[in-house]
């Protein structure tokens, strides 16, 4: 399935890189989420943005800073992460935040490791 | 409270077993359920929608019991390749973003 997309699919950085996540989707969908999950516990939603708009900013720390060009590209900017931001980071997307019946389709995710 | 609850298992099956799973939410005025699949290292997908009159699909059931505030998912005649994390999904009722539960692992063995 190529509805949403993921690149790179794993990362190695150190604390003092800089990378980019990137997440797309083929879908037409308005609203895309950034989760982050981290072994053996749930998933933690991070941002959501709907129609390209910040909707949601689940008390993220600012070494990640979120990116919404249009409504089918989604960027998560890390930089100086620590150890334990290493986890599975998941893109997904819905149709409209607006209906409460919508499903989320998920990327296959990046696996970041900090060193 | 958490907002949804499952009982993280695992549980742990002989194939041909049927297992069932449940999920406790707290918001009375959720209006939609869901239940996802996430192999190991892969992402979650959705496995079913819940209806308030239950629904099945093959050897899955899944039902809605608004009155106590649970919904629950039958699994008949457990294959190997059903061993996954079972997720449960609440929507609506005020809030416009999918809750997610911790999960449920599910291993068949042989």
């Amino acid at each position: 399935e190529t509805g949403v997309t993921q690149t790179p699919r794993h990362l190695v950085m150190g604390m003092t890189n800089k990378k980019s996540l990137k997440c797309e989707q083929h879908l037409g969908h308005n609203a895309m989420y950034w989760y982050k999950q981290s072994a053996k516990k749930p998933l933690e939603l991070m941002f959501v943005y709907s129609l390209e708009e910040r909707v949601e900013n689940n008390s993220v720390p600012s070494r990640f800073s979120p990116e919404c060009p249009n409504s089918s590209h989604l960027f998560l900017h890390l930089h100086t992460l620590q150890p334990e931001d290493s986890a599975l980071y998941l893109c997904a997307s819905s149709q409209d935040l607006a209906l409460s019946t919508d499903t989320q389709y998920f990327g296959p995710g990046t696996r970041l490791t900090v060193l | 409270r958490k907002e949804v609850e499952q009982d993280p298992g695992p549980f742990n099956v002989p194939e041909g077993a049927t297992v069932a799973f449940n999920c406790t939410y707290s918001n009375s005025a959720s209006q939609s359920f869901f239940w996802y699949r996430q192999d190991c290292r892969k992402e979650p997908k959705l496995l079913m929608s819940v209806y308030s009159s239950g629904n099945e699909d093959g050897r899955f059931t899944a039902q809605l019991n608004r009155a106590s505030q649970y919904i629950s998912l039958l699994i008949r005649d457990s294959k190997l390749s059903d061993s996954a994390t079972y997720l449960c999904v609440v929507n609506g009722g005020g809030s416009y973003i999918p809750t997610f539960g911790r999960g449920t692992s599910l291993i068949v063995h042989p």
